[in-house]
């Protein structure tokens, strides 16, 4: 159980496209889902938190235009890296917090995204 | 600021050995505490929570000194299918909020 879709599990796109990427809870409703951005060899990186039917919280140095995030509903939020350049390659994966504590969070399986 | 921290790695060791990794951790009022793993590629997978008096899951032992603001993993009679990255996570508040996570401790077993 608590398990988060993401897709797509990899991409590759053009410099200056757009790419969405979807998470979906498929049997618990996420209230809270956390986008973090991991580069090789460097740990995970917070970029937002999203909650259902509000605004994103992005951290410091995340560009909240670049980065759209939606969490339109309990089961799904998305990632939107617009104009995408080089520099935007990394593996972004979402999480979303379960009820149960001692398990924690729960990840996707992540999206490798390649921009040329 | 509120950071973790990790030795990198890689440690190589062989079949059957038992290897130990440490994590540290800035903020005193921290909550909880999660141990990961990462295989190349791929999402981190929990692997355990920490409690504070210590916990154990087969191979597998986790250590909190709160006092030192670490955390620690301990893996028995390692496996080839142990070689992954072990990360160390750290929940800062009582609610939900997000995990700040090390940069992983890359293990490599041998044959």
């Amino acid at each position: 159980g608590a398990v988060v879709s993401q897709h797509p599990s990899w991409v590759i796109c053009k410099s200056g496209t757009s790419v969405k990427i979807e998470c979906r809870s498929l049997d618990f409703q996420a209230t809270t889902m956390f986008w973090y951005r991991q580069f090789p060899k460097q740990s995970l990186m917070l970029m937002a938190t999203s909650n259902e039917g509000s605004k994103a919280t992005y951290e410091q140095g995340v560009e909240k235009d670049k980065f759209l995030i939606n969490h339109a509903s309990l089961t799904l939020s998305t990632l939107t890296v617009t104009s995408a350049h080089p520099e935007d390659s990394s593996f972004y994966i979402c999480s979303a917090a379960l009820k149960d504590r001692v398990k924690g969070y729960t990840f996707g399986s992540g999206t490798r995204l390649t921009v040329v | 600021r509120k950071e973790v921290e990790q030795d990198p790695g890689p440690f190589n060791v062989p079949e059957g050995a038992t290897v130990a990794f440490n994590c540290t951790y800035s903020n005193s009022a921290s909550q909880s505490f999660f141990w990961y793993r990462q295989d190349c590629r791929k999402e981190p997978k929990l692997l355990m929570s920490v409690y504070s008096s210590g916990n154990e899951d087969g191979r597998f032992t986790a250590q909190l000194n709160r006092a030192s603001q670490y955390i620690s993993l301990l893996i028995r009679d390692s496996k080839l299918s142990d070689s992954a990255t072990y990360l160390c996570a750290v929940n800062w508040a009582s609610g939900y909020s997000t995990l700040t996570f090390g940069k992983g401790t890359m293990l490599l077993v041998s044959p």
